[in-house]
């Protein structure tokens, strides 16, 4: 079993859409989380810690669920540039644990 | 400024051949990490440098990969008689201090190994 568990897609959604991405982890001793963006062959690039009283940031909202063991990504008014993959991270120590990412594709 | 950069961007190599992968971090940050990106999957885990030491190899699939930092800036990723399962876009990432912080990615270098 993998340590973090994502949904791979690829999610399909018009613009304008709220689409919802989640993640489970494994270890109870986690406690970093993490949104990452990815790009078509490119590097990833964080979007947003997640903490357990959830956070926004604009179109973007995060949540974790401790008890769970699982984090959610809602994104509304969804935009063409939006299409990419994200990541959900967990961190214990220093390392990143990456799910393998759920890809995101909005059409006009 | 300037991000993490890596060089070469595109390694193609031979079965069986040596190959070294290098990292220039962001100034001034001491923690850095690499990782292994295959197809279709997340980034993995590597190996993790605080200075110049290797604080975490756990990630190292095998005695064939070996990685350096000896003044605590630039590193370097060395794979020995490549096999193609080696085949991957292999990631570096820097960050300010250990920690859990953010890591800043560089661009990657994709090794072809044929």
């Amino acid at each position: 079993r993998k340590e973090v568990e994502q949904d791979p897609g690829p999610f399909n959604v018009p613009e304008g859409a709220t689409v919802a991405f989640n993640c489970t982890y494994s270890n109870s001793a986690s406690q970093s989380f993490f949104w990452y963006r990815q790009d078509c062959r490119k590097e990833p690039k964080l979007l947003m810690s997640v903490y357990s009283s959830g956070n926004e940031d604009g179109r973007f909202t995060a949540q974790l669920n401790r008890a769970s063991q699982y984090i959610s990504l809602l994104i509304r008014d969804s935009k063409l540039s939006d299409s990419a993959t994200y990541l959900c991270v967990v961190s214990n120590t220093d390392k990143l644990i990456f799910g393998t990412g759920t890809r995101l594709q909005v059409f006009p | 400024g300037a991000g993490v950069s890596q060089t070469p961007s595109n390694k193609v190599t031979e079965k069986g051949k040596y190959v070294e992968l290098r990292c220039d971090p962001i100034s001034g940050h001491t923690a850095l990490y690499w990782y292994r990106q295959s197809l279709g999957q997340g980034p993995e885990f590597l190996i993790y440098f605080q200075g110049t030491g290797a604080a975490d190899d756990s990630g190292l699939p095998n005695d064939r990969f070996f990685a350096v930092r000896p003044e605590g800036s630039v590193s370097t990723l060395k794979i020995q008689r490549t096999e193609r399962g080696d085949s991957a876009v292999y990631l570096c990432a820097s960050s300010p201090r250990q920690g859990q912080n953010e890591q800043f990615f560089g661009p990657g270098t994709r090794l072809t190994v044929l």
